[in-house]
């Protein structure tokens, strides 16, 4: 069974620039969630989906950053305009059920690099 | 207080022996708790959950909870160089909608 699946893995932008991010989760896996973790923290949940619906998104900050999940399957996490503070690795997991204590599986992340 | 408390450590151990990590966490974290292992540049893999006080044990580890004292550990056993990481613990944030939260993590070296 395939894992979760990221692109891209690393990525080099100039602030003041965009960038996406691409997720697939795990076949059959509802809640997809990302977070964000910078060097020497744990990650912390940006936004969490159950199917299409966004149910929790208030550690997403609203002014630079969006995230869709369209067809309730893949998602994409949007930076415009992306600042010098936003280096960081982007992990995108799911889970099968929506409880908080299912079982998380990560993807391997997305570097992202401002200059 | 932050949600989940990590020593960032580095801890190093020698070969076989026991290595000991340690997490509090605060009034508004509960219910189920997890133990992470990240491999420098990788993703978090879940090694352990435990969501009753006392211990549980899954081959060479050890997860222990303590809920009075609001502390959960893990032990793990014979240490192998291959056990070099950072652990993360994490748990259940009850505050508005439920989610998990991680402590900083403690990076954990087994010297051959």
């Amino acid at each position: 069974e395939a894992g979760v699946v990221q692109s891209p893995r690393y990525k080099i932008i100039e602030k003041k620039q965009p960038v996406a991010f691409w997720c697939n989760p795990i076949s059959g896996h509802n809640t997809l969630y990302w977070y964000l973790q910078n060097l020497g923290q744990g990650p912390e949940l940006l936004i969490r989906y159950e199917n299409e619906e966004a149910v929790d998104d208030s550690q997403l900050p609203k002014d630079r950053f969006s995230a869709e999940r369209l067809k309730g399957v893949d998602s994409t996490l949007k930076i415009q305009p992306a600042e010098l503070g936003d280096s960081a690795v982007y992990l995108c997991a799911s889970s099968q059920g929506q409880l908080a204590q299912e079982t998380q599986y990560f993807g391997p992340g997305t570097r992202l690099l401002v200059l | 207080q932050k949600e989940v408390e990590q020593n960032s450590g580095p801890l190093s151990v020698p070969e076989g022996a026991i290595a000991s990590l340690n997490c509090t966490y605060s009034d508004r974290v509960s219910q189920s708790f997890f133990w992470y292992r990240q491999y420098s540049g990788k993703s978090p893999e879940l090694i352990m959950s435990i969501y009753s006080n006392g211990d549980k044990e899954d081959g060479r580890f050890t997860a222990q909870l303590n809920k009075a004292s609001q502390y959960v550990s893990l032990l793990i056993r014979d240490s192998q160089p291959s056990d070099s990481a950072t652990y993360l613990c994490a748990g259940i944030y009850q505050g508005g909608s439920e989610k998990l939260v991680f402590g900083k993590g403690t990076k954990l070296t087994v010297n051959p």
